[in-house]
């Protein structure tokens, strides 16, 4: 199993520019989490779902989409990217209450 | 207000000696999860340890304990036998089960404690 893999592991964007995030799991989870680390901080949730087709607001939903089409897939959209959505984003999964998380993706907005 | 509070930014333990990170937690409902994570200087998140709100002992996996005070709201992590690879990041984390309050499947996490084992 790969577990949650992420691409792509570093990314520099400039002001205004939109890109997806992947996340992806092969380990059959309904459960599947957005969270971005901003430096010195701890996680924030930006969006989840419990399933495909099901997604939801987390604490830190304003700026990103996101989409679940099927139960393996749960990428982010960031629309109109802002210096403020400089950080590193995590995708977890879960069945139960242990999440696994992917490695992150380093993302800056210059 | 803040869900989870870790008031150490920072610790230190000689090595093989036993450590506690402090989490305080703020919640309303009867029903909730605690967790603690482990993140290395790599970045990944490791999943160290849980303790259910109705659990009645302490939660522990190999090395790691958590001191569950329910009254205190505290869910303090204990690491025994400290070893260098300990050096790292550690969030304390709360999920709330309750989902007319958005919980269920969130997790609140603490700004996190780092912590350094000297040889």
């Amino acid at each position: 199993n790969a577990g949650v893999t992420q691409t792509p592991k570093f990314r520099i964007l400039k002001i205004g520019q939109s890109m997806t995030l992947q996340c992806a799991q092969d380990m059959n989870h309904n459960y599947m989490y957005w969270y971005r680390q901003d430096p010195g901080m701890g996680l924030k949730l930006i969006y989840y779902s419990v399933g495909a087709g099901i997604t939801d607001k987390g604490e830190v939903p304003n700026g990103y989409n996101v989409s679940r089409s099927t139960t393996e897939d749960f990428p982010l959209r960031l629309e109109l990217a802002a210096p403020s959505q400089t950080s590193v984003y995590f995708c977890a999964s879960s069945y139960s209450h242990e999440q696994y998380f992917g490695p992150g993706t380093r993302l800056t907005v210059t | 207000a803040q869900k989870i509070t870790q008031t150490q930014p920072g610790m230190f333990v000689q090595e093989k000696e036993a450590v506690t990170l402090d989490c305080t937690y703020d919640t309303s409902d009867q029903s909730y999860g605690l967790f603690w994570y482990k993140q290395p200087s790599s970045g990944e998140m490791i999943f160290l340890i849980y303790q259910g709100s109705y659990d009645e002992q302490n939660a522990t996996e190999g090395r790691y304990s958590l001191n569950f005070q329910k009254a205190r709201k505290s869910a303090n992590l204990v690491i025994s036998a400290s070893q260098l690879g300990d050096s790292a990041m550690y969030f304390c984390a709360m999920r709330e089960a309750s989902i007319t309050q958005g919980g269920s499947e969130k997790l609140v996490f603490g700004k996190g404690t780092k912590l350094t084992v000297n040889p």
